[in-house]
């Protein structure tokens, strides 16, 4: 997709296992957030950063950890990965305009994560 | 905790019809309402944004605020085989940093 680049695109990890999704955006927007997606479920918050420097948890962050390493850069850690984290991951870059036609919102391709 | 709700379909209208999805949300001091787009195996993406009560078009698309019933629609008029895809409704956060609540999302089915 235009503007986020999110790797890798699949991977299968064993429990237990670690690694790091990584997700960058070209349109100097302040604001990048990671969701997964499960069937029937929709985009869940995982954790998102309101700028450089900050991070903060949203609606399902356990078992994750983030580093918002520079502006650009918004990555996503499974220390110790569970069953349960199978899923499809999705990095985002979103600004919201004070006028809708102001907001920009792109999406990584996603990543399809399967942990056996 | 913020909700959105949506119904899961799938909604199937013949091409050519008006196809309308709705959504429903819990924090009345919202204030921005989107709807993505999202192909089976694909990326959500932008299609509207809509912000003031009333209607908003952008070509064969029409979003719909009513804040004071807590409701935001997507009419698709023309339906087209390539509109088939899943709409997630998105309601963003009523103040400090921007979080967007998403919708399960309705499956949209047109048929030739």
């Amino acid at each position: 997709n235009a503007g986020v680049t999110q790797t890798p695109k699949f991977q299968v990890l064993k429990t237990g296992q670690s690694m790091t999704l990584q997700c960058a955006q070209d349109m100097n927007h302040n604001s990048m957030y990671w969701y997964r997606q499960d069937p029937g479920m929709g985009l869940r918050l995982i954790y998102y950063s309101a700028s450089e420097g900050t991070t903060d948890k949203g609606e399902v962050p356990n078992g994750y950890n983030v580093s918002r390493l520079n502006k650009r850069e918004f990555s996503l850690r499974l220390e110790s990965a569970a069953p349960s984290q199978t899923s499809v991951y999705f990095c985002a870059s979103i600004s919201q305009g004070a006028r809708p036609t102001n907001t920009e919102a792109f999406f990584g391709q996603g990543t399809r994560l399967t942990v056996v | 905790q913020k909700e959105v709700e949506q119904n899961s379909g799938p909604l199937s209208v013949p091409e050519g019809a008006i196809a309308s999805l709705n959504c429903t949300y819990s924090d009345r001091v919202s204030q921005s309402f989107f709807w993505y787009r999202q192909y089976s195996g694909k990326s959500p993406e932008l299609i509207m944004s809509i912000y003031s009560n009333g209607d908003k078009e952008d070509g064969r698309f029409t979003a719909q605020l009513n804040k004071a019933s807590q409701y935001v629609s997507l009419l698709i008029r023309d339906s087209q085989p390539s509109d088939s895809a899943t709409y997630l409704c998105a309601v963003g956060s009523s103040g400090g940093s921007y979080i967007p609540t998403f919708g399960r999302g309705t499956s949209l089915i047109v048929h030739p």
